[in-house]
């Protein structure tokens, strides 16, 4: 069946640090991928999306990695702020663009 | 920028009683959808719906659920009779046409709380 799952779920880093987030699908047949970033208390937050033809995508301090073989996604965040501590999500775009959410990763940025 | 919005902010309910959970898509978007997300977990599909009609489904949206867009601009979702299990997060979601991105705009939430 589908699945969307995270492999760390905390991570704790220092302001101004690089922060990798990862996460496996297991769907292959994904059309895109999307970041997704939740604060307490409020409705998730689109940060990128990748189409499944491509491998890499950079946004305003983001970058997403597809890696298909292995069926990894990953969402680096540069010079990572205290505004970025948040429970992060990938989803896997599917059938009427119906997102399915993996469990998340909570990112702390220390200051 | 406009925004998804949604209706109330928390319910509390007693088993059994049914709710509406309303809200207000982005006007131009085509695509609506309904998640929820028990106190946690992660965020779960419910149902989409376009063109007037519930384009897909999934499993937890039993007979006890249904949506509507009655006029337009809402979007509800009710739910006939509320179980325990209920409580949870919902969200309502937008999308524009095919030709919009795959961004799917997310609204603040209702925290449904059932007694």
């Amino acid at each position: 069946g589908e699945s969307v799952g995270l492999h760390l779920p905390t991570l704790s880093v220092q302001e101004g640090d690089n922060s990798i987030i990862n996460c496996a699908y297991s769907n292959s047949a994904s059309d895109y991928f999307i970041w997704y970033k939740q604060e307490s208390g409020k409705g998730p937050q689109f940060i990128i999306d990748i189409r499944s033809n491509m491998d890499k995508r950079q946004g305003q301090r983001v970058t997403v990695l597809l890696n298909k073989t292995v069926k990894h996604l990953s969402l680096q965040i540069a010079a990572t702020q205290p505004g970025d501590s948040a429970v992060y999500f990938c989803a896997e775009g599917g059938s009427n663009y119906k997102l399915t959410f993996g469990k998340g990763t909570l990112l702390t940025v220390n200051p | 920028e406009p925004e998804v919005t949604q209706t109330p902010s928390h319910q509390v309910t007693q088993m059994g009683q049914e709710v509406i959970l309303r809200c207000v898509p982005i006007s131009n978007h085509l695509y609506f959808y309904w998640y929820r997300q028990i106190l946690g977990q992660k965020v779960e599909f419910l149902v989409s719906f376009y063109n007037n009609e519930i384009s897909e489904k999934s499993e937890i949206f039993d007979d006890q659920f249904s949506v509507e867009r009655p006029d337009g601009s809402n979007f509800t979702l009710k739910i006939r009779s509320t179980k325990l299990e209920d409580s949870a997060m919902y969200f309502c979601a937008s999308k524009p046409g095919t030709s919009g991105g795959n961004e799917q705009f997310f609204g603040p939430g209702t925290r449904l709380t059932v007694l």
